[in-house]
């Protein structure tokens, strides 16, 4: 059973501060992951993409992959409220359907 | 240029009742997905069409049957709804199926009575 797995939450990081989300995945020929954020009420947003190892900047988010430990992870600099959403993490297991399997998603909640 | 839409946006069905998610992408993309979310489950794919003329179960196909009626379009039935069946849909598309990113539409909130 293909698995992709974080910790629910709620995490609460206070403004401004760095907030860092984890995800494991079961897969070790896994090939590509994503980030989606989803407000309450909302659809996912994709906001990351990442398929190599090593770190992805993309303005004030930071995705970080790595293959050997399984894992990727999401950093959000300088977090605002308008952070505060479900992240939820998408991976490709690389497997002949190739569908993308997503983890139930962390709640971050940015503290004013 | 609209993305992914999604009709209707809210439903209320008596059980044994029928009908139609619709669902459309402008993004000239080859796959698209179906998807319910319901609390504690995350995002579950009842059916997919990775590209114009195939389609494939997904992780939870029971009740539902889908169309890929021509590139742009991907519509989700209910033949028979049933209260399990009471959730929240997104439509997804992906340029092509596999190692890409996929977007999503607004979503339908449907319940069964």
């Amino acid at each position: 059973q293909k698995e992709v797995e974080q910790n629910s939450g709620p995490l609460s990081v206070p403004e401004g501060a760095i907030a860092s989300l984890n995800c494991t995945y079961s897969d070790r020929v896994s090939q590509s992951f994503f980030w989606y954020r989803q407000y309450s009420g909302k659809s996912p947003e994709l906001i990351m993409s990442i398929y190599s190892n090593g770190d992805k900047e993309d303005g004030r988010f930071t995705a970080q992959l790595n293959k050997a430990s399984q894992y990727v992870s999401l950093l959000i600099r300088d977090s605002q409220p308008s952070d505060s959403a479900t992240y939820l993490c998408a991976v490709n297991p690389g497997n002949r359907d190739d569908k993308i399997i997503f983890g139930k998603g962390t709640r971050l909640h940015i503290l004013p | 240029n609209a993305g992914v839409t999604q009709t209707p946006k809210f439903q209320v069905l008596k059980t044994g009742q029928s009908m139609t998610l619709q669902c459309a992408q402008d993004m000239n993309h080859n796959s698209m997905y179906w998807y319910r979310q319901d609390p504690g489950m995350g995002l579950r794919l009842i059916y997919y069409s990775a590209s114009e003329g195939t389609t494939d179960k997904g992780e939870v196909p029971n009740g539902y049957n889908v169309s890929r009626l021509n590139k742009r379009e991907f519509s989700l039935r209910l033949e028979s709804a049933a209260p399990s069946q009471t959730s929240v849909y997104f439509c997804a598309s992906s340029e092509v199926h596999g190692n890409n990113e996929q977007f999503f539409g607004p979503g339908t909130r449907l319940t069964v009575l």
